[in-house]
């Protein structure tokens, strides 16, 4: 099974309106991460979230990160055809001593967004 | 700046060939991984180099090899391939490679292996 599932795996909105993607994992998180990708295309960084009940934005982007650090929402407010692409979330699942990060990425979501 | 560049952008190839990918960032970062991601799938971590030193292989085949040269270069060499190694190749770097390092990613190799 996955072990960072993402929700909805698509989604069609219509310009304007607000939508919310969720990550959610069954292990504690350390050091969340959203990204976000145009097909075919290099992933972009939009945000880090690290700390329980942590909320950051960005422009018209959100992203939360639970008190228990298992589960992450993205929020967009008033959507525009550039906010359309793939969203990824990604997270350090494995607490280590010595470095070596490594990222596993959720299942993603397809955005749609339709004048 | 947080960019990371690709060459090449496409690549076509035999199963017989010999290429390389290679990736470059003058960010001062001194991880940088290779990842590879098939259609409708998120990106799956191939290679972590830290302080120019291989930390991580996820048990990758051995037709995949990588170099580090330099902190700011990240080679991938290729060497019979197979078809279902075809994917886009994305390659990261990050200024650690602790959990809260971002990685800052470039704009992928799609490699076609024929």
């Amino acid at each position: 099974s996955q072990e960072l599932e993402q929700s909805p795996q698509s989604l069609i909105v219509q310009e304007g309106k607000n939508l919310t993607i969720n990550c959610t994992s069954s292990k504690t998180l350390y050091g969340l991460y959203w990204y976000k990708q145009k097909y075919g295309e290099g992933l972009i960084f939009l945000m880090m979230l690290q700390k329980g009940g942590e909320e950051k934005s960005h422009e018209k982007i959100t992203a939360k990160l639970d008190e228990k650090k298992q589960q992450s929402s993205l929020h967009i407010t008033a959507s525009q055809p550039s906010h359309a692409g793939i969203y990824l979330c990604g997270a350090d699942m494995y607490k280590r001593l010595l470095g070596n990060e490594k990222l596993t990425f959720g299942t993603g979501t397809r955005l749609t967004i339709i004048p | 700046d947080t960019e990371v560049t690709q060459t090449p952008k496409h690549l076509v190839m035999g199963m017989t060939n010999k290429k390389s990918l290679k990736c470059e960032q003058h960010m001062g970062h001194r991880a940088m991984y290779w990842y590879k991601q098939k259609a409708k799938k998120p990106p799956e971590l191939m290679f972590v180099y830290s302080y120019e030193k291989l930390s991580i292989n996820e048990s990758v085949p051995s037709r995949f090899s990588p170099e580090c040269p330099n902190s700011s270069l990240l080679n991938l060499h290729l060497h019979a391939l197979q078809p279902e190694d075809s994917a886009l190749y994305l390659c990261a770097s990050s200024r650690g490679s602790t959990s809260t390092d971002t990685q800052y990613f470039g704009p992928g190799t799609r490699l076609t292996v024929l």
